[in-house]
């Protein structure tokens, strides 16, 4: 199975500032056939499900703000907040799923205000 | 907008079965671009695919789990459904269902999940 390991595990940052998590697989998401990476980010808050923010590593959702991004390619991938807003506060999961079965989910990183 | 409801026991002893459904308002469960999937949490924890299903009934189980677990849908409801046999203390999670967005083909299944359930929390105790 991939193994999918995100870093920081935790991240404090100032309002306004950039915020960026990485995720790194233990095999390459990249199709060769499509050019297309199967890495998902997703947004969990307190006591809510997770939300889909990016799929294929750098397709925002809609009504996904500007301010998220993604990034990368093959095996590692970056997702980033250009301005810290106080409702980012929330964990963020990384998803593969160019060899699933499993889906497989990175293990988190919580995102606070410092 | 699609919304995605579960539903089941709250509390569920050892060794017995674990059995929780999830319904769809706003949307066909019988649309051939989808799955339906089941994520669970343990308390403090990351997140964990138990496993997805097509209206076909096409499955795929995690691996982990596949021995203990059953996901069916019944299209005439709306409604796809988890059953988990034999639980332990250690199956203790928020159980979300969710829809998966994707493709499927040459055997290979390519689906992530775009909108999910509120979720609902299962404590295994006696």
């Amino acid at each position: 199975d991939f193994v999918m390991t995100q870093s920081p595990d935790s991240l404090a940052v100032s309002l306004g500032e950039r915020a960026t998590i990485n995720c790194k697989s233990s095999q390459s998401l990249l199709s060769t056939s499509n050019n297309k990476n199967y890495l998902a980010w997703y947004q969990q808050k307190p006591g809510q499900p997770p939300k889909l923010l990016i799929s294929w590593a750098s397709t925002r959702e809609s009504g996904v703000p500007d301010r998220f991004s993604g990034s990368g390619s093959g095996t590692d991938f970056t997702l980033t907040i250009s301005s810290l807003q106080a409702e980012d506060v929330a964990v963020y999961y990384c998803q593969q799923y160019y060899s699933s079965p499993p889906n497989t989910f990175g293990q988190g990183t919580k995102l606070e205000i410092k | 907008q699609l919304q995605l409801q579960e539903s089941g026991p709250g509390l569920v002893k050892p060794s017995e079965t674990l059995s929780l459904t999830c319904t769809l308002s706003g949307g066909s469960i019988s649309r051939s671009s989808y799955y339906w999937g089941w994520i669970r949490q343990p308390p403090g924890k990351g997140l964990d695919w138990i496993g997805s299903i097509h209206y076909s009934g096409n499955t795929y189980y995690n691996a982990s789990l596949e021995s203990r677990v059953t996901i069916s849908v019944d299209t005439s409801k709306n409604q796809f459904s988890l059953q988990l046999r034999s639980v332990t203390a250690a199956d203790t999670a928020v159980y979300y269902c969710a829809r998966m967005s994707g493709y499927s083909g040459s055997g290979n299944y390519y689906y992530y999940m775009d909108v999910w359930g509120k979720g609902t929390t299962v404590t295994v105790s006696s």
